[in-house]
Formats: structure tokens, sequence, C-alpha cells
């Protein structure tokens, strides 16, 4: 069975500028979550989606959203980018309406200018 | 919001010693996980717990879940350069809600001194 697969993996983007990333969940999980890894505040969730809707949110700005398809692939979107906003952004799925095991894919590194 | 405490923040040893990290929170957890991390990729699920006292092994990996449901640890037996790499603790709070979301130690970077 496929991993998860994350694209872009790196991206490279200006202060001011938005990005999107997406996210293919191993197939028949359900339930995707995002995080963001920095060096000073570790690995913080975002959100999480199960059957396109959002189920959680951790603390983060209006400025991060997300969505998920029918087909449970998910994006997230970053809008006016800040230079704090450089991180590891991970995503990970879960076969179960309540997710235990999380299972990562790769990441995109985003970096500010 | 919950946090976890892990510790310690880094160790280097010697090949074929044993190793022994933990995560220990100021609330109850009712899930536990463990993951290991190398440079440039994401974080791989090594063990899950889900009952407290639960003793679960992965190779020469071996996890506990704490009886007090607050703590947990990891032990590595007889090391070897390719366990290099940053271990995380994670766990499911028992508050349900908002606050219902895998919460990640700051993690314990391994190296091993061939």
């Amino acid at each position: 069975k496929a991993g998860v697969t994350q694209t872009p993996r790196y991206l490279i983007k200006t202060r001011g500028q938005q990005v999107t990333l997406s996210c293919s969940p191993i197939s028949g999980h359900r339930s995707v979550s995002w995080y963001q890894q920095t060096p000073g505040q570790g690995l913080q969730f975002l959100f999480e989606y199960f059957s396109e809707t959002q189920r959680n949110k951790g603390n983060f700005p209006g400025r991060f959203s997300g969505r998920q398809f029918s087909n449970s692939r998910s994006e997230m979107n970053v809008s006016t980018l800040e230079l704090g906003d450089s991180a590891l952004y991970l995503c990970a799925s879960s076969s179960s309406g309540v997710a235990y095991e999380q299972y990562f894919g790769p990441g995109t590194r985003l970096t500010v200018t | 919001g919950q946090q976890l405490n892990q510790s310690p923040q880094s160790m280097f040893i010697q090949e074929g010693e044993d190793v022994s990290m933990n995560c220990t929170s100021s609330s109850i957890f009712n899930t536990w996980l463990w993951y290991k991390q190398e440079p440039g990729e994401g974080p791989v699920l090594l063990i899950a717990l889900y009952k407290a006292g639960e003793l679960t092994s992965n190779g020469r990996l071996t996890a506990q879940f704490g009886i007090t449901r607050k703590d947990s640890f990891l032990n590595i037996s007889a090391s070897i350069p390719s366990d290099v790499g940053i271990y995380f603790c994670a766990g499911y709070p028992n508050s349900g809600g908002s606050n219902y979301k895998l919460t990640f130690g700051k993690g314990t970077l391994l190296t091993v001194n061939p």
C-alpha cells in the first residue's frame, strides 16, 4: 500500500503571497490531519478533516485553512505569508473514525523570504 | 492546552548501549504513540499504546504506558548506527472537545557513535 504523499516537497515563496499544499492519504484512510513543524515550537497541530468536514482545529490564525475532497485528498492554504510561516508542513492520515494511529507523509518544506 | 515533557532532549551513546527516554504530562492521556523522524522525512510510527500498564515491543524497541496514565517510556536495546534520529512521544488527552488532538513532545535527538 502506498504511503501518504505530499506535494510539492519544497517551496519558496515571498512574504504576502499565498500557498496551497496537497496531501494524498493512504488508500482507505478518511482522516487527514495537518501539522506545522519548526525548530522552536516543534510539531503543532493545525487541523483535522474527516469525510470532508473539519473535525478539529489548532491554535493558528485564520490565514491557515484547509479542505478535504470526496476522495479524502486534502489541501491546506496559507494566505498572506509571513516569514514565521517558514516550516515543514506535515500531513498525516488515519483509518479510524477516531484518529489514533496517524501515518505521516514526508512533508512540504516551505521557505518564506 | 496540553503539553508533553520529553526527556532527555538529546543523547550521545556508543553502539551497543541501551537507551531510555520518557514523556510526562500533567494530565491523563488515553493513548500514547512513539515516532522516529530522520532528516528530510516525516515521523514514522514505531509503537502505539492504548492501556495503562501496557508494555509493547517492536524488535529492539519497547514502550510502556505508565500506570498513572500521565507518562510513557521508550527503551531501545543494543543500539545501532541506524537508530540515529529524533524520537517523539505523542498522545491523545483524556479530555474531549477541542483538546482531543494529537499532542507531541519536543523530541529526543539520539546520536549513536559506531
